[in-house]
């Protein structure tokens, strides 16, 4: 099972509306969870941190973390055209190798 | 400064040519990272550098020479690639490999190996 797993089909959202993706993640041990932005053909851009049960918001991006059920999320609010991209999860774990694992990518499509 | 500087930005090359990328930060970070991304893949760990040691080596052919001349500067030597090599490749960076925090990429390098 991969470290960090996202349900990679293209998300599709109109403008204005909430967009909502989903990680899950197998290792427990797990400590700190990332969403990056990467638009196509540019490099991946950090846009959320999460260490801490619950949730933690910037803007309109909230990120959502449950260590029990193992999942991360992240909403998007109000999503505009430029939010088109796909979104990597990422986590690390500071009691394993420490590397950051990434999931697959989500692609995000926000029609105008 | 909070940026990860990647040059060159694009590269061509032949199979038998040699070429260096280059991967400049003053963040302080002592964690220094090559990345590879195929086009709708995410990216693959190539090698770690720590305090400017190679700490790990993802089992990356010898074509792809990493080297780390200071805490600043991170280089990749490369040197009779495949076609198969073409892609992005990224340099990271972060406060040290035993840190929690993300990781700061630069804008990456498109290489196409002709």
């Amino acid at each position: 099972q991969k470290e960090v797993e996202q349900n990679s089909g293209p998300l599709s959202v109109p403008e204005g509306a909430i967009a909502s993706l989903n990680c899950t993640y197998s290792d427990r041990g797990s400590q700190s969870f990332f969403w990056y932005r990467q638009y196509s053909g540019k490099s991946p851009e950090l846009i959320m941190s999460i260490y801490s049960n619950g949730d933690k918001e910037d803007g309109r991006f909230t990120a959502q973390l449950n260590k029990a059920s193992q999942y991360v999320s992240l909403l998007i609010r109000d999503s505009q055209p430029s939010d088109s991209a796909t979104y990597l999860c990422a986590g690390r774990n500071l009691y394993g190798n420490n590397r950051l694992a990434f999931g697959k990518g989500n692609q995000v499509v926000v029609i105008p | 400064d909070t940026e990860v500087t990647q040059t060159p930005k694009h590269l061509v090359m032949g199979m038998t040519n040699k070429k260096s990328l280059k991967c400049e930060q003053h963040m302080g970070h002592r964690a220094m990272y090559w990345y590879k991304q195929k086009a709708k893949k995410p990216p693959e760990l190539m090698f770690v550098y720590s305090y400017e040691k190679l700490s790990i080596n993802e089992s990356v052919p010898s074509r792809f020479s990493p080297e780390c001349p200071n805490s600043s500067l991170l280089n990749l030597h490369l040197h009779a690639l495949q076609p198969e090599d073409s892609a992005l490749y990224l340099c990271a960076s972060s406060q040290a490999v035993e840190g929690r925090d993300g990781y700061t990429f630069g804008s990456g390098t498109r290489l196409t190996v002709v």
